[in-house]
């Protein structure tokens, strides 16, 4: 079974600034995907970055951007130029087996004006 | 394109009582799954649906139950609810490619008392 940990319940950031969110997880398989979802109050989950377990490289997506540590199953996004609309519930995801998501516990951010 | 739509957005049901969640995925996706969302045990996979087939499905108990139709529209059941049952459900579509994000609609927001 595979599972997604993140130590981090709260985080905050002044607007502007750099903040990372931590997540490490457990898989026996070696091919694998890791995402982090954005849930502002809304509700709704959306995709914030994507990672494939066989690429080297750190994905990014504009401000957003990933630490892949692959041996040390270690996962991290990295957020820059922190803005408010960032605030949100942030949950880092494994997929190694078709469409089923295994969540992380979830890191709330806020983010200071 | 529209995205993924979710009726009724809020429901209140009485314990023993059923109840049916709709879920319209993204035009073009044939596949549908279905998260359940609460404080206590985060986001857990309930099961997911392709091609009007059951094609994974989580750890929960038979009273969880669903269907995708040929439109690839798809409804979740629970009957005999408990008050456990209370949670966010979120219903999410995704394409035919392997480990493609997941496309999630705003949730049913199901209260049980």
């Amino acid at each position: 079974a595979q599972t997604v940990t993140q130590s981090q319940p709260e985080m905050s950031v002044q607007e502007a600034e750099t903040v990372t969110l931590s997540c490490t997880y457990d898989t026996s398989e070696s091919d694998y995907y890791l995402f982090w979802y954005k849930q502002p109050p809304s509700r709704q989950m959306i995709l914030v970055i994507r990672q494939e377990a066989y690429k080297q490289q750190n994905a990014t997506e504009n401000r957003f951007s990933v630490n892949f540590q692959k041996a040390a199953k270690s996962f991290s996004l990295k957020i820059s130029d922190s803005q408010l609309g960032d605030a949100a519930m942030y949950f880092c995801a494994l997929n190694n087996a078709g469409n089923m998501l295994t969540f992380g516990g979830g890191t709330r951010l806020m983010v200071k004006p | 394109k529209a995205g993924v739509t979710q009726t009724p957005r809020y429901l209140i049901k009485t314990r023993g009582q059923q109840v049916t969640l709709s879920c319209s995925p993204i035009s073009g996706h044939r596949s549908v799954s279905w998260y359940q969302q609460t404080p206590g045990q985060g986001l857990q996979f309930l099961f997911e649906y392709f091609s009007e087939t059951q094609r994974n499905k989580g750890n929960f108990p038979g009273r969880f139950s669903g269907r995708q139709f040929s439109n690839s529209r798809s409804e979740m059941n629970v009957s005999t609810l408990e008050l456990g049952d209370s949670a966010l459900y979120l219903c999410a579509s995704s394409s035919d490619i392997v480990a493609s994000p997941l496309h999630f609609g705003n949730g049913t927001r199901l209260t049980v008392t």
